[in-house]
């Protein structure tokens, strides 16, 4: 149990173009999704804490309208990264948390921008 | 502000032996502790956590210690494994409940 999703697994796209990530809990219902970026080599950043039904909280220095979220059911948050560039590519991860205390990662979407 | 961090970057450990990773943390309310493992390529996973009112928890081949005077703690990985070779991350969940991850420890097992 406790399985998350996410697709694409990768992506890649061109300068300008906007990229949407998806992240579903599979069998269980979570109220709060997060999203992470990592960088090679680097720890997961927290972005934006992504709450069902109401606006997301986006972590300082993360720029709410270019990375848009959308929590609109307990199974599903989507992330668009909206007029990507280069330096925007990253490999973004997504968790879900349960009820309790659980919190559990997807697979990750390596996006790559050219 | 408040960071998670590991003391080693790297870790090199023969097929066999114990592992010791570890990690220090800053805030003196956190309460409650996650080791996580990433493989290459794939998201965290959870490995074993602890909270603040204990100083040690123990799962299958592994054992977190935690010295809340110092705040610092630990993973021990027992006779570890080819298949243990991955980066494993501290984090810190406190509040709101979203995590806040130290910087890694890669952790290669030499056959």
């Amino acid at each position: 149990g406790a399985v998350v999703s996410q697709h694409p697994s990768w992506v890649i796209c061109k300068s300008g173009t906007s990229v949407k990530i998806e992240c579903r809990s599979l069998d269980f219902q979570a109220t709060t999704m997060f999203w992470y970026r990592q960088f090679p080599k680097k720890s997961l950043m927290l972005m934006a804490t992504s709450n069902e039904g109401s606006k997301a909280t986006y972590e300082q220095g993360v720029e709410k309208d270019k990375f848009l979220i959308n929590h609109a059911s307990l199974t599903l948050s989507t992330l668009t990264v909206t007029s990507a560039h280069p330096e925007d590519s990253s490999f973004y991860i997504c968790s879900a948390k349960d009820g309790g205390h659980g919190e559990f990662f997807g697979p990750g979407t390596r996006l790559t921008v050219l | 502000g408040e960071s998670v961090g590991l003391h080693l970057p790297t870790l090199s450990v023969q097929e066999g032996d114990n592992s010791i990773i570890n990690c220090a943390y800053s805030n003196s309310a956190s309460d409650y502790f996650i080791w996580y493992k990433q493989e290459s390529g794939k998201g965290p996973q959870f490995i074993i956590d602890i909270r603040s009112n204990m100083d040690k928890r123990q799962g299958q081949r592994v054992t977190v210690l935690l010295n809340k005077t110092v705040k610092h703690l630990s993973l021990q990985i027992a006779a570890t494994q080819p298949g243990d070779s991955a980066v494993y991350f501290c984090a810190d969940r406190a509040g709101a409940g979203k995590s806040t991850f130290g910087d890694g420890t890669t952790l290669t097992v030499k056959p």
